[in-house]
């Protein structure tokens, strides 16, 4: 596609449950990131994959984050038994993965844990 | 510890005025440096970027200044207009490694008419 895109725009969940938060990349970026953005703060870094291998997952908060990328483009990011302090807007990101390139933001989940 | 700083979490600008923005950060291996724009329920867009081989970099109407020395970076709005008004994030990244963009909190722009 022409851009990043994220499913779905928002999700409101119940406390405890599972939830899925699907990102799809612009086409032939080999890198991808996630991020949220609590209320009120900046963009916390989650994980990074560089084709469908994550070298990095040091933000991700605790064992009940996990996340996933096949063929080399869409990813997968799942938070099991959801906590109220989860709620965030999840942002996805993709970039060519050199050192000087840009990364494109999609327009981000905005997950509501009640 | 926040590697990149931006300490004024809000601004307000009269439209026609120049609006500084800025960034400091604490990691010297840190060599890209890259301005987004937000604006509400949408994802950050890409806006100006520097390479640490470069004090100034300028595209129309935003330029970003680099000091390296002090470890900071300020992004240029002239002439503001009320369009530029969202939050204004900084990031910072190693060319080498993984490239992951360290943002700062975010300065939220108002630009009055």
């Amino acid at each position: 596609g022409a851009g990043v895109s994220q499913s779905p725009s928002n999700k409101v969940t119940e406390k405890g449950k599972d939830v899925e938060l699907r990102c799809d990349p612009i086409s032939g970026h080999t890198a991808l990131y996630w991020y949220r953005q609590r209320l009120g703060q900046g963009l916390e870094f989650l994980i990074y994959f560089q084709g469908n291998s994550a070298p990095d997952k040091s933000g991700l908060p605790s064992d009940r984050f996990s996340a996933e990328r096949t063929g080399e483009s869409v990813s997968t990011l799942t938070i099991q038994r959801t906590q109220q302090e989860d709620s965030a807007v999840y942002l996805c990101a993709s970039s060519r993965g050199q050192g000087s390139a840009e990364a494109f933001f999609g327009q981000g989940t905005r997950l509501t844990v009640v | 510890d926040q590697q990149v700083k931006q300490n004024s979490p809000s601004l307000s600008v009269q439209e026609g005025r120049i609006s500084i923005l800025n960034c400091d950060y604490t990691n010297s291996m840190f060599d890209y440096f890259l301005w987004y724009k937000k604006y509400p329920a949408e994802g950050p867009t890409f806006l100006i970027s520097i390479s640490s081989i470069k004090d100034k970099n300028e595209d129309g109407r935003f330029t970003v200044f680099l000091n390296k020395s002090a470890k900071h970076l300020s992004l240029h709005i002239v002439p503001s207009q009320p369009g530029d008004s969202a939050v204004y994030f900084c990031a910072a990244k190693t060319s080498g490694g993984s490239y992951i963009p360290t943002f700062g909190r975010g300065t939220s722009l108002i630009v009055h008419p």
